[in-house]
């Protein structure tokens, strides 16, 4: 089966404090996609990051980084210097040529 | 404008009527998808379109009917819904009807059955 997990299901965090974001996925396929959306309580999902199963280069984008281990099958989210605008439930998601699975989503809350 | 835009943002019907929620991209891309996304459960995938042709539908009720005229416009027609077809209801589209392609979605729209 290929699945994608996030088993954080809420976190809080003080505004500044770093937090990360766990995704793992499980798959038999070795070409597959990796992608995290962050949705604000506007209700929109903004595309954040997409990558690939041959690209396992860490990528950070200003406050964001991600960390694709293959390995541990995980492809983990962390903001740096968090936010209040970072308020938002973060979903990982998983892809393959015919499938295309969301996980559950992570709730992150900043405290200010 | 821009993206991905949804009508209307809002809507409660009650479970006789007949409505319809609306989709545009101006992204220039050639696949389209609603996805559901009720309170305290997964985005579900509902239908794709590819090229204006259906290409998915994940056993969703007949009572929602989409319609793509082309590959910038997507439309879900819903009548007789339940109470439990309450959720918001998330547009989306990608360049190609491919899985790995990104998917870039409209700001949803918030679907209440009376």
């Amino acid at each position: 089966a290929q699945k994608v997990t996030q088993a954080q299901t809420e976190i809080s965090v003080v505004e500044k404090e770093d937090v990360t974001l766990d995704c793992v996925y499980e798959t038999r396929d070795t070409t597959y996609y990796l992608f995290w959306y962050k949705q604000p309580p506007s209700g929109e999902l903004v595309f954040l990051i997409r990558r690939n199963s041959f690209d396992e280069q860490n990528e950070i984008s200003g406050r964001y980084s991600w960390n694709f281990q293959k390995s541990t099958s995980s492809f983990n989210f962390t903001i740096t210097a968090s936010q209040v605008v970072d308020s938002a439930v973060y979903f990982c998601a998983f892809s393959t040529g015919n499938q295309f699975y969301f996980g559950t989503g992570t709730s992150l809350t900043v405290i200010p | 404008e821009t993206g991905v835009t949804q009508t209307p943002r809002h809507l409660v019907m009650g479970m006789t009527n007949k409505k319809s929620l609306k989709c545009e991209q101006h992204l220039g891309h050639n696949a389209m998808y609603w996805y559901k996304q009720s309170a305290k459960k997964p985005l579900e995938l509902m239908f794709v379109y590819n090229f204006k042709e259906q290409t998915e539908n994940n056993s969703v009720p007949s009572r929602f009917s989409p319609e793509c005229p082309n590959s910038s416009h997507l439309f879900l027609h819903l009548h007789t819904l339940q109470p439990e077809d309450s959720a918001l209801y998330l547009c989306a589209s990608s360049r190609r009807g491919f899985y790995t392609d990104t998917q870039y979605f409209g700001p949803g729209t918030r679907l209440t059955v009376l």
